[in-house]
């Protein structure tokens, strides 16, 4: 069965700084892997997604994600964040094969002006 | 395509009673997901369907669930009777071969 393991509920971020989100995932198969972000009472958009080739994917409103198979890891980045990125971001995961998307627990970013 | 709507977008009940919530798929998609969103247990997957037939309903979460799908234009989660530790953010999404899931905006249900 795949998990998927969101290790910081809260991040906060001075505006302009840097960010990582982290995602880790257990799988025995290959898998899909997706950001997702979610608007105070919005429905779930997609940032980007990994599916096979590059590594490093980039997404929306300026994120990159880099898959990294030998650490199962699947981390979020911004160079420089803006208070519009205030939100929930959720990881997930799905065995390729599998149409089970499973869901991280979500890091709330916050943007500090 | 208007995306994936669903209704109402808000919906207050009485414990014990009947609650319907309704859900329109983006045209074509092929996959229909329902999702329930709480503080304590997250984003948690009820059931999903694969061209209007139930794949995996193990999500549900006992007997007073029930996931219908008659066409591949409409699909409704029911709960039946409801109570309280059912209130939460029910999310329907849609896809088309899981490339990238499409997801409404999402019902808020109180049960009280």
């Amino acid at each position: 069965a795949q998990s998927v393991t969101q290790l910081d509920s809260q991040v906060p971020v001075f505006e302009e700084a840097p960010v990582e989100l982290r995602c880790n995932y257990s799988s025995s198969v290959s898998v899909y892997l997706f950001w997702y972000v979610q608007y105070p009472n919005q429905g779930l958009q997609l940032l980007l997604k990994y599916l096979s080739g590059s590594t490093l994917v980039k997404g929306i409103n300026g994120f990159e994600a880099e898959f990294n198979k030998s650490q199962t890891s699947f981390h979020l980045r911004k160079p420089s964040v803006h208070i519009s990125d205030t939100a929930e971001y959720f990881c997930a995961v799905s065995d390729t094969g599998n149409e089970k998307l499973t869901f991280g627990t979500g890091t709330r970013l916050t943007i500090i002006p | 395509d208007a995306g994936v709507i669903q209704s109402p977008r808000h919906e207050v009940t009485e414990m014990g009673q009947e609650v319907t919530l309704r859900c329109k798929p983006i045209s074509g998609h092929d996959y229909l997901f329902w999702y329930r969103q709480t503080m304590m247990r997250g984003l948690e997957l009820l059931i999903y369907f694969n061209n209007n037939v139930p794949i995996d309903d193990s999500g549900m979460p006992e007997d007073r669930f029930s996931a219908k799908m008659p066409n591949a234009s409409f699909s409704t989660l029911k709960i039946q009777p409801s109570e309280p530790r059912d209130s939460a953010v029910y999310f329907c999404a849609s896809s088309l071969l899981l490339i990238e899931a499409f997801f409404g905006q999402g019902t808020r249900l109180t049960v009280v």
